[in-house]
């Protein structure tokens, strides 16, 4: 079945620098991609839902890229602020079942 | 409002004991999901249910079971719990389940079993 792995698992940045988080699948037939965010103590919420169409999506101070050929899928968090600091999980869905999530990656921002 | 609700929110058990974790929404998903999530493993599917008494075990069912009688209100039950099922635990809940459907995340239950 379908496997996803999710690096670095710990990431430290400065406040307006960048940080990415990378997570590679292998089931080629995969085509909904989603990130969540969650914060410490809370719930995982959607960062943004991607599909296998469109390689480049952008969202608030972020942005993800989809490359299917090698079967990766990229968070860019672009002039990284402390309000990032928070746990991020990329998730795979190649149709039917549950998605299947990375292992997660802890983002600290310092000042 | 869009909302997953977990109850309760916090629970020490002692091994052998029963556990009941409850989970409410009130968006009238027909898929709903049971997830523990514990460091370094990410997020694991126990358990996924597609209606009303229409369940199908995820990843790691083993040691629970679960009840769904109504369509906003899904249990995950732990029969005789063990120290190992110590872990955080996620409801979601989906419109259906069809891949492009976005999961929301109840808040979580922090179980403990000593």
């Amino acid at each position: 079945g379908e496997q996803v792995e999710q690096r670095p698992p710990h990431l430290s940045v400065r406040e307006g620098d960048s940080a990415v988080i990378t997570c590679t699948y292998t089931d080629p037939n995969s085509y909904y991609f989603f990130w969540y965010k969650q914060e410490p103590g809370a719930s995982l919420q959607l960062l943004m839902k991607v599909f296998s169409s469109t390689e480049i999506n952008e969202g608030q101070g972020f942005t993800v890229l989809l490359n299917k050929k090698d079967k990766r899928l990229s968070l860019n968090l672009t002039a990284a602020h402390p309000g990032d600091s928070a746990a991020y999980f990329c998730a795979v869905n190649q149709g039917g079942r549950a998605l299947i999530f990375g292992t997660g990656t802890t983002v600290s921002v310092s000042p | 409002d869009m909302k997953v609700t977990q109850m309760p929110r916090y629970l020490i058990k002692r091994m052998g004991e029963n556990v009941l974790l409850e989970c409410g929404q009130d968006m009238s998903h027909e898929t709903m999901y049971w997830y523990r999530q514990d460091p370094g493993l990410g997020l694991q599917l126990i358990y996924i249910s597609y209606d009303v008494d229409s369940n199908s075990e995820g990843d790691i069912p083993k040691g629970y079971r679960v009840s769904r009688k109504k369509r906003e209100h899904f249990s995950l039950i732990l029969d005789s719990a063990k120290t190992n099922q110590t872990s955080v635990y996620f409801c979601a809940s989906s419109f259906s389940q069809g891949s492009q459907n976005t999961l929301y995340f109840g808040a979580g239950t922090r179980l403990s079993v000593l």
